[in-house]
């Protein structure tokens, strides 16, 4: 299996421009789970999806963050309009889950965005 | 609610050297406790992790962690280290009330000096 599978892998933008993050998780993983990793806060997580559907997102900081998962091999982080502020590595995880959730999260490879 | 304590921000040891990376945490219900490691410009990998049975737990490339409930400690140890190990080391606890959310600590940094 290729694993989790993020792209961008790097993405620079202006303030203001819209940005999407993707994500495609292992293959019959049935949750999705995304963070984000800055060296003032560490590892946050912003929302989690099982099945496909949004179970807790209140780890999203703010009404520009949007995140979607349309069927169970993609998912979308988008922040619009994007600030300076939003500059931080962006994890997609998957789990399997048919063990309950002790399942083991693993983990993509990352998008560094970088907000000018 | 729950949280995670990683005590030291980074650890420098020489190679061959034991280390012990120190993790508390804060749960009024049963836990569930990961050591997560990410090298450089990677994701974040499960190293081990606690769920029931014997405290102590092992990984394939010879760390291991105790489980200790009366001072709600999961310390990781290793008795001889490689520059290889050489990554930022999460501690994670898992809320069964929240669908299994992870919570992590800052992360410790080992630098594993020849």
């Amino acid at each position: 299996d290729a694993g989790v599978i993020q792209s961008p892998r790097h993405e620079v933008t202006e303030m203001g421009q819209e940005v999407t993050l993707r994500c495609k998780p292992i293959s019959g993983h049935n949750s999705l789970f995304w963070y984000r990793q800055t060296m003032m806060r560490g590892l946050e997580l912003l929302i989690y999806f099982n099945n496909n559907v949004p179970i807790d997102d209140s780890g999203m900081p703010e009404d520009r963050f949007s995140a979607k998962m349309p069927n169970a091999s993609f998912s979308t982080l988008k922040i619009q309009p994007s600030e300076p502020r939003d500059s931080a590595v962006y994890f997609c995880a998957s789990r399997d889950g048919t063990s309950g959730f002790t399942d083991t999260q693993y983990f993509g490879p990352g998008t560094r965005l970088t907000v000018l | 609610a729950q949280s995670v304590t990683q005590l030291d921000s980074q650890v420098p040891v020489f190679e061959e050297a034991p280390v012990e990376l120190r993790c508390n945490y804060s749960s009024s219900v049963s836990v569930y406790l990961f050591w997560y490691v990410q090298y450089p410009n990677q994701g974040l990998q499960l190293l081990l992790k606690y769920l029931s049975g014997s405290t102590l737990v092992e990984s394939i490339n010879g760390f291991e962690a105790e489980f200790n409930k009366s001072q709600t400690s999961f310390h990781l140890r290793k008795p001889s280290v490689h520059i290889s190990d050489t990554a930022e080391y999460f501690c994670a606890v898992l809320n069964r009330n929240q669908g299994g959310k992870l919570i992590f600590g800052q992360g410790t940094e080992l630098s594993v000096k020849p």
